[in-house]
């Protein structure tokens, strides 16, 4: 199937800085991206969709000001936590949405997920 | 509003033994109904979808489901559980195929006992 990788995997930072988590297709273009969360030992949450070169529609309850996200070209989608805080430490995890190269129907493929701790 | 109910959060079975996931789902239209299976600390990987056409769909890694709209049931099914089966499991309704605007149940954590 079609590969959608997220960078870093694993990222540990201190209370108030950002961070940044890249979402990428490697095989395909992606038309919509699509962000998660999931804290340990439950479901996943949509946060916010995305399509390239538009704003992002976040979820109720998502402060976009708090969860920028941008999505610059169709095989990239970057999720930036500002001013990090404890309570921001989760599993996050991208989707992508498209066809890929090897063929098959437009469906969306999910990213490994990346661990944020804030300490 | 879509919602999906996974009745069990744990399940445990022995090796070889034949496996059931349950999955109820509410939707106001035609349901898209994906199972994704979890390892630890990894993404979703996508077993089966069901859309239209016949019930009784078949999956990767030798899973099955099939969905049963008198009962709002879309139950992940193998006949045969491996070791490497144990993961999280969920169930999501979406808006179309590609799976959009997905809705996930809870999750059901599978444990196999050698």
């Amino acid at each position: 199937g079609a590969v959608v990788s997220q960078h870093p995997s694993w990222v540990i930072c201190k209370s108030g800085t950002s961070v940044k988590i890249e979402c990428r297709s490697l095989d395909f273009q992606a038309t919509t991206m699509f962000w998660y969360r999931q804290f340990p030992k439950q479901s996943l949450m949509l946060m916010a969709t995305s399509n390239e070169g538009s704003k992002a529609t976040y979820e109720q309850g998502v402060e976009k000001d708090k969860f920028l996200i941008n999505h610059a070209s169709l095989t990239l989608s970057t999720l930036t936590v500002t001013s990090a805080h404890p309570e921001d430490s989760s599993f996050y995890i991208c989707s992508a949405r498209g066809t890929s190269v090897r063929g098959g129907t437009d469906t969306q493929y999910f990213g490994p997920g990346t661990r944020l701790t804030v300490l | 509003a879509q919602s999906v109910t996974q009745p069990d959060i744990h399940i445990t079975v022995s090796e070889g033994a034949s496996l059931e996931l349950r999955c109820n789902y509410s939707y106001g239209a035609t349901p898209y109904l994906f199972w994704y299976v979890q390892s630890p600390g990894q993404g979703l990987q996508l077993l089966l979808k069901y859309f239209s056409g016949d019930t009784l769909v078949q999956g990767i890694k030798g899973f099955e489901a099939e969905f049963k709209r008198s009962q709002s049931s879309f139950n992940l099914r193998k006949p045969s559980v491996h070791w490497s089966d144990a993961a999280e499991y969920f169930c999501a309704v979406g808006a179309n195929n590609a799976g959009n605007m997905l809705t996930f149940g809870g999750g059901t954590r599978l444990m196999v006992k050698p």
